[in-house]
């Protein structure tokens, strides 16, 4: 099966400029999730849908981060406007509904200068 | 709260030494499942296992396994006869039941196996 693609691979952008990532999951997974991972670090989950609702969400900078999953398949994240402390990778996973482990996309890198 | 603590930043090898992989985690609840995760330089993140707290058997998957000691809290994870190719960072990371599909991931440890 294709696995879960991301794009672009490679960001970079001022502060204060706005910035958005795609995100489509391997077909059939209901579960949709994006990760920040800073350099050095695990990654953290910022939003989790479950087709096109949102399941936590808990961990997102709403002032400035949004999602959407517009028809339960492609995702986009959203940044506006970015600060330096942004700079990460972006990963997106899927996952099938009750299935504990997930499948990881290659990520966007964001360098934001 | 749910944590994990990988303790080792960084581990340098030389090829065909084995290598253990150490992580603790702390939770609350009583069901819950853990992981390994390899990441390799491409970025990506690999599944390597998921365990369940009411599974404490060991597993050896070829060159890998993994000790679940729930009475310690840890999950290692070991390489035998370790491989230039199994150069990557290694990630632990816990799913709680009670926090839905969230996964929480340790630091990391990057393990660097040397010709």
């Amino acid at each position: 099966e294709a696995g879960v693609a991301q794009s672009p691979r490679y960001k970079i952008i001022e502060k204060r400029q706005s910035v958005a990532f795609w995100c489509n999951p391997i077909s059939g997974h209901a579960t949709l999730y994006w990760y920040q991972q800073i350099l050095g670090q695990g990654p953290k989950l910022l939003i989790q849908f479950q087709n096109n609702g949102v399941v936590d969400d808990s961990q997102l900078p709403k002032d400035r981060f949004s999602a959407e999953r517009l028809k339960g398949v492609d995702s986009t994240l959203k940044i506006q406007p970015a600060k330096l402390e942004d700079s990460a990778v972006y990963l997106c996973a899927s996952s099938t509904y009750r299935r504990a482990g997930y499948t990881f996309g290659s990520g966007t890198r964001l360098t934001v200068v | 709260a749910q944590k994990v603590t990988q303790a080792q930043t960084e581990i340098s090898v030389v090829e065909k030494e084995d290598v253990t992989l150490d992580c603790v985690y702390e939770t609350r609840d009583t069901t819950y499942y853990l992981f390994w995760y390899k990441q390799p330089p491409s970025g990506e993140l690999v599944f390597l296992i998921r365990r369940n707290s009411f599974d404490e058997q060991n597993e050896i998957s070829g060159r890998y396994s993994w000790n679940f000691q729930k009475s310690t809290s840890s999950f290692n994870f070991t390489i035998t006869a370790s491989q230039v190719v199994d150069s990557a960072v290694y990630f632990c990371a816990l799913r709680q039941e009670t926090s839905g599909s969230r996964l929480t991931f340790g630091e990391g440890t990057q393990l660097t196996v040397n010709p």
